[in-house]
C-alpha cells in the first residue's frame, strides 16, 4: 500500500539555526505534496505545498524540495523560531495516508 | 472568518456510553473526514463523507458512527462499541475527496474515558 514517512521522528536545533525534515514517499505517480504543522493540542496546519512539476517552492522563511527521482520531500525552515516547535507532517495529499511526523524541538 | 469549528474541546465519558462529537465547516467543502490521534503517533481515518448523505469507512471505523446530512455538519459518534477510544480526535475537509487536496483541520477534541 501506500505511504510517506519521516525520516527522524524527533529533530533539535538551535534557535537561529536552519532546520530540515525530511520524508520519502512510496508511489511514484504522486503529484502533489503538501507539508503540515502540528502544535500541542492543536490540529494541524497547512504550511506548504508542492506540485510534481517543480523540484522547489519557497514561502516566508520556508522551501520544500522534491526529489521525485528518488521519492524524496524535504522541508527547510530558516532561521528557526521557538513558535517553529511542533509536530511536521508530509503527505501526498491522499487523505487515507499520514505519517508519524517529526516533532521538532527549538532550544532557545 | 471561514474554517472549521469543532466542539467540545474536551469530552470526558465514562465506560458504555455513547458520546457524539460536533463537526462543522463553513468552506463550502465537500469531503469531511474524521481521524484519530493517539499520542505520538500519526492520523488514522476513522470515516469519511464526499457528499452529502454518503459516507465511507475508513481504516478503524469498528465502534463508531457518522452522519452526513448537511453538507457542513459532519458529527462523530463514539459508541460502547469502541475499546479504546480516549484519543484526539480530528476533523477535517478539502475542496477534493480522496483524489488529492489541501486538508483543513479543525482544532481538535479531546475525549477521555473515566
Amino acid at each position: 500500500g501506500e505511504s510517506v514517512g519521516l525520516h527522524l521522528p524527533t529533530l533539535s536545533v538551535q534557535e537561529g539555526d536552519n532546520s530540515i525534515i525530511n520524508c520519502a514517499y512510496s508511489n511514484s505517480a504522486s503529484d502533489y505534496f503538501i507539508w503540515y504543522k502540528q502544535e500541542s493540542g492543536k490540529g494541524p496546519q497547512f504550511i506548504i505545498d508542492i506540485r510534481s512539476n517543480m523540484d522547489k517552492r519557497q514561502g516566508q522563511r520556508v522551501t520544500v524540495l522534491l526529489n521525485k527521482t528518488v521519492k524524496h520531500l524535504s522541508l527547510q525552515i530558516a532561521a528557526t523560531q521557538p513558535g517553529d516547535s511542533a509536530v511536521y507532517f508530509c503527505s501526498t495529499g491522499n487523505q487515507f495516508y499520514f505519517g508519524t511526523g517529526t516533532s521538532l524541538t527549538v532550544i532557545p | 472568518d471561514g474554517g472549521i469549528t469543532q466542539s467540545p474541546k474536551y469530552l470526558f465519558r465514562k465506560e458504555g456510553q455513547n458520546v457524539t462529537l460536533s463537526c462543522e465547516q463553513n468552506l463550502n467543502h465537500d469531503a469531511m473526514y474524521w481521524y484519530r490521534q493517539d499520542p505520538g503517533q500519526g492520523l488514522r481515518l476513522i470515516y469519511y463523507s464526499q457528499i452529502v448523505n454518503d459516507f465511507q469507512k475508513g481504516d478503524i471505523a469498528e465502534g463508531y458512527s457518522v452522519s452526513r446530512e448537511k453538507k457542513e455538519s459532519f458529527p462523530l459518534t463514539v459508541t460502547s462499541a469502541q475499546k479504546n477510544p480516549t484519543a484526539f480526535y480530528l476533523c477535517a475537509s478539502s475542496i477534493m475527496g480522496l483524489a488529492g487536496g489541501r486538508m483543513f483541520f479543525g482544532p481538535g477534541t479531546r475525549l477521555t474515558v473515566l
